[in-house]
């Protein structure tokens, strides 16, 4: 079946750094969401995005719909303590069913 | 962010006990939707309701009960649960099916 693959799994960064991570399938997709989930929380959207080569930015956040329509990249620029979570990539591919990755853990260091 | 609420936050029970996970939209959603959370494993999808009605049971166990008595309300109802069943239960709500969803806080479950 389908599967997401993200990575990093886990990336430990000095504040102030820029963090790009990126998820894959293995089929065409329609849109990519990017959420970002606090300890004990639920996921949280950070940007959706629904067209191939979309750019689209919030904050000091970025992500791009790929041209391939198989991956989907966020960048971080600036980072800063409370940029620190888990950030989860979905994607819904051509029969209208949602796929999650498994998450990319990131940790920011003061 | 309130527009999903899910009760109660924290969850210990016994394998022979029976309890109940409560979602509730303020959002005019019309599809909800419930997802376990298991450590180092992707979300999976358990259940899809559509104005009320399942659309979709992704081969949940039937100690999991799920109920939608309108579309601001999901209820998740639980009976003689495993250790294993022990996860984060996530509920969203999209607009219409297989929108973009939106999560609540979750329920954090353990089972004795």
């Amino acid at each position: 079946g389908q599967q997401l693959n993200q990575s990093p799994q886990s990336m430990f960064i000095q504040e102030g750094e820029d963090v790009s991570m990126n998820c894959t399938s293995s089929s065409i997709f329609n849109t990519w969401l990017w959420y970002k989930q606090d300890p004990g929380e639920g996921p949280v959207l950070l940007i959706a995005l629904y067209k191939a080569g979309e750019l689209t930015s919030n904050g000091r956040l970025t992500a791009q719909f790929g041209i391939t329509r198989k991956d989907s990249f966020l960048n971080i620029s600036a980072s800063i303590p409370s940029d620190v979570g888990i950030y989860f990539c979905a994607g819904q591919n051509t029969g209208n069913q949602f796929y999650f990755g498994t998450g990319t853990s990131l940790t920011v260091i003061p | 962010e309130t527009g999903v609420t899910q009760t109660p936050r924290h969850l210990v029970m016994g394998m022979t006990n029976k309890k109940s996970l409560k979602c509730e939209q303020h959002l005019g959603h019309n599809a909800m939707y419930w997802y376990k959370q298991s450590a180092k494993k992707p979300l999976e999808l358990m259940f899809v309701y559509s104005l009320e009605e399942r659309v979709e049971n992704n081969s949940v166990p039937s100690r999991f009960s799920p109920e939608c008595p309108n579309s601001s309300h999901l209820f998740l109802h639980l009976h003689t649960l495993q250790p294993e069943d022990s996860a984060l239960y996530l509920c969203a709500s999209s607009q219409d099916n297989w929108e973009t969803q939106y999560f609540g806080p979750g329920t954090r479950l353990l089972v004795l």
